[in-house]
């Protein structure tokens, strides 16, 4: 929140689409990240940036694919790979993209399958 | 594999009393680490951190404890309030010059009025 925006709150899927979530941040941080929330658990990270064109996968990369064409943008699409896409999907920021920094959140992307 | 992990997964206290809010980690390399709060349908908000190179910090009503010893730090809420229930992560970079933040499964705080 203050600064990262993401869109849309709500999505839906069909199956065999992909879909894109957006993150937009204006905040002027390096790195950004991508983490999934099912219910009642923790965030996983599924891919995160430190620099413009340029990122990592994370530990369920899997099904997703990311871009980093600017600064301020790093959309992630969930492919029609990712067979169980129903989940919270949160981006964060970091300001400084070295290591070991606190994470800022966005408000959210809940994706629920038709 | 590395890991940060609650103790708990629901905690209810009465207002006013104080809570406590465990966390245990697996990597002695772990340098940092981070406490949030999740209100439902909303992001994760950063309460508070610490270093490796301190026991103890201190923000408004909360107090996050460092126990490298035995891998274990906590989330001390002071006079706890209504608008403290929600779901509170522990969070750590397990490994030095990591970028990559784990997160533990969350304790859902319920405040009694």
């Amino acid at each position: 929140d203050g600064g990262i925006t993401q869109s849309p709150k709500y999505l839906f899927r069909k199956e065999g689409q992909n879909v894109t979530l957006s993150c937009e941040q204006n905040l002027n941080h390096d790195a950004m990240y991508w983490y999934r929330q099912d219910p009642g658990q923790g965030l996983r990270l599924i891919y995160y940036s430190q620099i413009v064109n340029d990122f990592q996968k994370g530990d369920i990369a899997e099904g997703y694919s990311v871009s980093r064409e600017k600064k301020e943008s790093f959309p992630l699409t969930v492919t029609s790979a990712q067979k169980n896409p129903t989940a919270f999907y949160l981006c964060a920021t970091c300001g400084t993209g070295v290591a070991m920094e606190k994470l800022f959140f966005g408000s959210g992307t809940q994706l629920s399958v038709l | 594999g590395e890991s940060v992990g609650l103790h708990l997964p629901t905690l209810s206290v009465q207002e006013g009393d104080n809570s406590i809010i465990n966390c245990a980690y697996s990597n002695s390399a772990s340098d940092y680490f981070i406490w949030y709060k999740q209100e439902s349908g909303k992001g994760p908000q950063f309460i508070i951190d610490i270093r490796s190179n301190m026991d103890k910090r201190q923000g408004q009503r909360v107090t996050v404890l460092l126990n490298k010893t035995v891998k274990h730090l906590s989330l001390q809420i002071a006079a706890t309030q209504p608008g403290d229930s929600a779901v509170y992560f522990c969070a750590g970079y397990l490994g030095a010059g990591s970028y990559q933040l784990t997160f533990g499964k969350g304790t859902k705080l319920s405040v009694i009025p």
